[in-house]
């Protein structure tokens, strides 16, 4: 069953512009994971956010998580033609035990950046 | 070079037969994951493993066989094929490092079309 749900499931800027993305989920969690899949490639891991942190940074990208409301958003500021790709949120479920490692991905949020 | 390798990278099979998918890891990482990626699904587990000899269902395993008799190698094996099973499968890993806040390390995919 799907954990994390994004949204919009597509999204056009401009270069320069910043791109935001949502991530809505069903139970709790230990960590939520944001990766980027460029066309034609597999998954990359962008950013980690635990269940005790609301905010976090790695360059260009900020990712917040609301565990009260079940959600996180990914912000791309700056955004370049490069950061074309579909992004997809992922979440680390707390109340499994052997599977603790498992992630459940949402669909993904696929991104244009415009030259 | 280290990394995650699938072979092969497109597969054309007919309905019936037996195909193995194929993934290597250089990293000695404990858990290793099939996914299947199809439009309307995003990415859905397939079978998992945490260690040498140790595997388990994931969300969708029917139709679908594996194992891990080394640490490195985890092929995926479709005994006979149908045409549902036609999508992208993507290998994974991660490291175990006693926590869940690892990411995982994905293979460039498998484009599997069953006719």
């Amino acid at each position: 069953s799907q954990q994390g749900e994004e949204d919009p499931q597509a999204l056009s800027i401009q270069e320069g512009e910043n791109a935001t993305m949502n991530c809505s989920y069903k139970t709790s969690i230990n960590n939520l994971q944001w990766y980027r899949q460029n066309s034609g490639r597999g998954l990359v891991h962008l950013i980690l956010i635990r269940s005790n942190e609301r905010e976090k940074h790695s360059g260009r990208l900020r990712v917040t998580l609301d565990t009260s409301k079940k959600s996180s958003s990914l912000l791309i500021t700056a955004s370049r033609a490069a950061d074309t790709a579909s992004y997809f949120c992922a979440t680390d479920a707390s109340h499994s035990g052997a599977g603790s490692y498992q992630l459940t991905f949402g669909k993904g949020t696929k991104l244009s950046v415009i030259p | 070079d280290a990394g995650i390798t699938q072979s092969p990278r497109y597969k054309i099979t007919e309905t019936g037969r037996q195909v193995t998918l194929m993934c290597h890891q250089t990293w000695s990482h404990s858990y290793m994951f099939w996914y299947r990626q199809d439009l309307g699904h995003g990415l859905r587990l397939i079978y998992y493993s945490a260690a040498a000899d140790i595997t388990d269902k994931g969300e969708v395993p029917d139709g679908y066989v594996v194992s891990r008799s080394k640490t490195e190698n985890f092929p995926l094996t479709l005994e006979s094929a149908t045409r549902s099973q036609t999508s992208v499968y993507f290998c994974a890993s991660r490291d175990s490092a006693g926590e869940s806040n690892q990411p995982q390390h994905f293979g460039d995919g498998t484009r599997l079309s069953i006719l």
